[in-house]
């Protein structure tokens, strides 16, 4: 099984800060790589496929970007809607995600 | 509106049985393979079965293979999860979710709200 590992597995920033997250696998997962959004109490919501594409309807201050092995989740301005865990998940197999990072407002 | 909804879940006791179905409206079901994703209370995301857009092919997580049977009636545009010798370890919230292809690896692109099940005696 291919491994995923998040950094941080939490974090704490101001409102319109720049948030970047990190997620690595354990092998070479090309662009395999998805990101999730998901708010307390809610189903995730994907945000971003193929490792950079924006899904439909998703800001644009979200960003991904890396393949191989180093990927990178950036807000560009943290907005109060944005306070969630977010999770990355591999395709390259049978899929695995993160343990998840959580964004709180400080 | 892509809808996924989910039921069938509850309180069942260890080494009992649980089905689970999630009717799928506002996109061409047959079109798309399908998955289950389970979160344990306060835990992350663990995939645990996927079944191709035919329903040809399964494919399965360790943690639940040989125990849990996933299913798709293309008649019906709904996804099933039969679940038998379940633990405690098995508690979670189950969801439903629909593939971004017809590939059963791919991006989870729609998701369900949820169904709970709690094993305990």
């Amino acid at each position: 099984d291919i491994q995923m590992t998040q950094s941080p597995s939490s974090l704490s920033a101001s409102v319109g800060d720049r948030v970047t997250i990190t997620c690595q696998a354990s092998q070479d997962i090309s662009d395999y790589l998805n990101w999730y959004q998901q708010k307390p109490g809610k189903a995730p919501k994907l945000l971003i496929y193929d490792g950079s594409t924006l899904k439909t309807g998703v800001p644009s201050r979200f960003s991904g970007s890396g393949s191989g092995t180093d990927f990178t989740l950036t807000i560009s301005s943290l907005q109060p809607e944005d306070i969630a865990t977010y999770y990355c998940q591999q395709y390259d197999h049978l899929p695995t995600f993160g343990p998840g990072t959580k964004v709180d407002i400080k | 509106e892509v809808q996924l909804v989910e039921s069938g879940g509850g309180v069942v006791p260890p080494g009992g049985s649980l089905r689970l179905s999630c009717a799928a409206s506002g996109f061409t079901f047959t079109n798309y393979a399908m998955s289950w994703v389970r979160q344990a209370p306060g835990k992350g995301l663990e995939w645990l079965s996927a079944i191709s857009y035919s329903g040809g092919s399964t494919y399965y997580a360790d943690s639940v293979r040989g125990r849990f049977t996933i299913s798709r009636d293309n008649s019906q545009d709904t996804l099933f999860v039969q679940m038998n010798s379940l633990r405690a370890e098995d508690t979670a919230v189950y969801y439903c979710a629909k593939m971004g292809s017809h590939s059963a690896v791919d991006a989870f692109d729609v998701w369900g709200q949820g169904t709970l099940i709690i094993v305990s005696s």
